[in-house]
């Protein structure tokens, strides 16, 4: 059964670029969340999907968007990056993200902005 | 808004020592999660408590629940050095519908031979 892919893994961006991540969650699983971290503050909540519709959002200015497929596939964006937005990015992915349902995460992205 | 607080942050033991990583959070979690990240890494699910006094065991840890105290721990029994890494307690608020975890800061565990 394979796991959450997250693409690419590794990516470096110019302040002011916008980027894109990508979140292919394990199969039948449709809730999607993602999720930022950084040393300085550590893993915050960003927002989730589920059935193509966002149901939750953490406080991350507008720049942060998200959607989600038809087939439960997630992307994130970024736009007018900013040096803080260098960090891990991590996606989660759960059978409908209530109940006992575990979320499972991808190996992340890792985002530098120069 | 509901607040994580792990201790101790920063934890170095010696192997074949027993410790215990505590977690607190501010208000009414239905369920609460842990899980293991080595540098570079992602995060590994090592334990879903659903329920008051909830306890789960896997090899040399042990997680607990206790709700009415809104604290949950991790119990490290006999460490080795494989169990170096940092540790994340995660609690889901009842507040939001859906799926939205709350870390905690994370303790970092270094077992030392």
């Amino acid at each position: 059964k394979a796991g959450v892919t997250q693409t690419p893994r590794y990516l470096i961006k110019t302040r002011g670029q916008q980027v894109t991540l990508s979140c292919s969650p394990i199969s039948g699983h449709r809730s999607v969340s993602w999720y930022q971290q950084t040393p300085g503050q550590g893993l915050q909540f960003l927002f989730e999907y589920f059935s193509e519709t966002q149901r939750n959002k953490g406080n991350f200015p507008g720049r942060f968007s998200g959607r989600q497929f038809s087939n439960s596939r997630s992307e994130m964006n970024v736009s007018t990056l900013e040096l803080g937005d260098s960090a891990l990015y991590l996606c989660a992915s759960s059978l409908n993200g209530v109940g006992n349902t575990e979320a499972f995460f991808g190996q992340g992205t890792r985002l530098t902005v120069v | 808004e509901l607040k994580v607080e792990q201790n101790p942050l920063f934890l170095s033991m010696q192997e074949g020592k027993n410790y215990t990583i505590y977690c607190n959070y501010s208000t009414t979690s239905d369920r609460l999660y842990w899980y293991r990240q080595d540098p570079g890494k992602s995060l590994e699910s090592l334990f879903v408590l659903l329920s008051n006094g909830a306890v789960k065991q896997e090899g040399r840890l042990m997680a607990s629940l206790d709700t009415k105290a809104r604290l949950s721990t991790l119990h490290i029994t006999a460490a080795v050095h494989d169990l170096s890494a940092t540790y994340f307690c995660a609690p889901s608020s009842k507040e939001t519908s859906g799926s939205r975890l709350t870390f905690g800061e994370g303790t970092q565990l270094t077992v030392n031979p």
